[in-house]
């Protein structure tokens, strides 16, 4: 079975600083990975997703995420965060069995402090 | 801006009320989803539907129940509200023709208060 596991409900940065939000997964057979970012009072939107092949994965506002099958892992990360970057986001995976259904990490609540 | 439009966005509802809220899209997607979200938990997938007259149950058990007569439309019913129903409700379709890693394009929700 499909599992999404974020480590740290919330995370807080310095603006400019690195942000490191971690994601782990789990999943019998090669997932499709995806980061998504909500922002106060709206759905969600899609930040980057993996492509088969790739390794490092660039996404929009400058997010990247790394994938690691060894660790089954997916972390984004962003060189220098501003203040903008304060929203949730969440880890999500999908195989091709069960009904290509999308599974959700709990989230993590990033803030950046000035 | 969003393709996928849910209304209303904010309900506060008494209990035993019937509610529908509504999602459409105007993408032509095939595959239309209901999530559920409580404050730190991660989405609840409560209904999907795989096209026309197609609907199917997720995998978090939902008192709502769901039609899909067109594929642009996708409203969410629930008879009788109740307390417990209190959450965000978010819609979402995905183009699978487009290959397995094709995302979700999500609604902006629709907050659900039952008092």
């Amino acid at each position: 079975a499909q599992s999404v596991t974020q480590l740290g409900s919330h995370v807080s940065v310095s603006e400019g600083a690195l942000v490191l939000l971690r994601c782990n997964y789990s999943s019998s057979v090669p997932p499709y990975l995806f980061w998504y970012v909500q922002y106060p009072n709206q759905g969600l939107q899609l930040l980057l997703k993996y492509t088969t092949g790739a390794t490092l994965v660039k996404g929009i506002n400058g997010f990247e995420a790394e994938f690691k099958k060894s660790e089954t892992s997916f972390h984004l990360t962003k060189p220098s965060a501003h203040m903008s970057d304060a929203a949730e986001y969440f880890c999500a995976v999908r195989t091709g069995t069960g009904g290509f259904k999308t599974i959700f990490g709990a989230g993590t609540r990033l803030f950046v402090k000035a | 801006e969003a393709d996928i439009y849910q209304t209303p966005r904010y309900l506060v509802i008494g209990t035993g009320k019937k509610i529908t809220l509504e999602c459409s899209q105007t993408m032509g997607h095939d595959k239309m989803y209901w999530y559920q979200q409580d404050p730190g938990m991660e989405l609840h997938l409560i209904h999907y539907s795989y096209g026309v007259n197609s609907t199917e149950k997720g995998d978090l058990s939902s008192e709502s129940t769901v039609s899909r007569i067109r594929t642009e439309h996708f409203p969410l019913t629930l008879e009788s509200a109740r307390p417990s129903h209190t959450s965000q409700y978010l819609c979402a379709s995905s183009d699978l023709g487009t290959g397995n890693n094709s995302p979700l394009h999500f609604g902006n929700g629709t907050r659900l208060t039952v008092t």
